[in-house]
């Protein structure tokens, strides 16, 4: 079994809907909780970041981390056709070193 | 200003033969990172090195894989005897000490035949 399975969807949704996506871990000496966005043949950029349970919102985007489920999730709101990407979580149980991730939601946003 | 590169962009080689692939990561970035992300799949951590040194070597999957930074600027992944399951994208990041922030360049495709 791996430490982090992610639904690797893919996911379709029509331009202004809001887009859940979730990962679960088993691992739980795992603190520190990423997203990255993906595009076609793009390296991942990194969208959020949360350190421990809790939530985080930047802009359209909010992070939610649920550290006694091992589940963590990523909304986006009023989803716009430039949101259509892969979405990776990814964790680690330091600030610094190997992050471990999903395999990746593939999303698009239809105009 | 200029962000992590990669090359060569693609490479293409036969079974057997060694390949070496190149990061130059973000000027002042002390940290670097080697993944690779098979085909529909999330990425895989091969190594981290903090300035010259590899503190965490896990994730490298044999001894054919191997790699080297020079001070804390380029690094090489060296990959010997090439077999047909190393076909992946090959992907370097980079980070300020400390920084939970990542950089990741657009990766290498390497294709063995």
């Amino acid at each position: 079994q791996k430490e982090v399975e992610q639904d690797p969807g893919p996911l379709s949704v029509p331009e202004g809907a809001i887009v859940s996506l979730n990962c679960t871990y088993s691992n739980s000496a795992f603190q520190y909780f990423m997203w990255y966005r993906q595009y076609s043949r793009k390296g991942p950029e990194l969208l959020m970041y949360t350190y421990s349970s809790g939530n985080k919102e930047d802009g359209r985007f909010t992070a939610q981390v649920d550290k006694s489920s091992k589940y963590i999730s990523l909304f986006i709101r009023d989803s716009q056709p430039s949101d259509s990407a892969t979405y990776l979580c990814a964790m680690r149980n330091t600030n610094a070193g190997k992050s471990t991730f999903g395999d990746g939601t593939t999303l698009t946003v239809k105009p | 200003g200029a962000g992590v590169s990669q090359s060569p962009s693609n490479k293409v080689t036969e079974k057997g033969k060694d390949v070496e692939l190149r990061c130059d990561p973000i000027s002042g970035h002390t940290a670097l990172y080697w993944y690779r992300q098979r085909l529909g799949q999330g990425l895989e951590f091969l190594i981290y090195f903090q300035g010259n040194s590899a503190p965490d070597k896990s994730g490298l999957p044999s001894d054919r894989f191997s790699a080297e930074r020079t001070g804390e600027s380029v690094s090489t992944l060296t990959i010997q005897r090439t077999q047909q399951e190393d076909s992946a994208v090959y992907l370097c990041a980079s980070s300020l000490q400390g920084e939970e922030t990542q950089y990741f360049g657009p990766g290498t495709r390497l294709l063995v035949l």
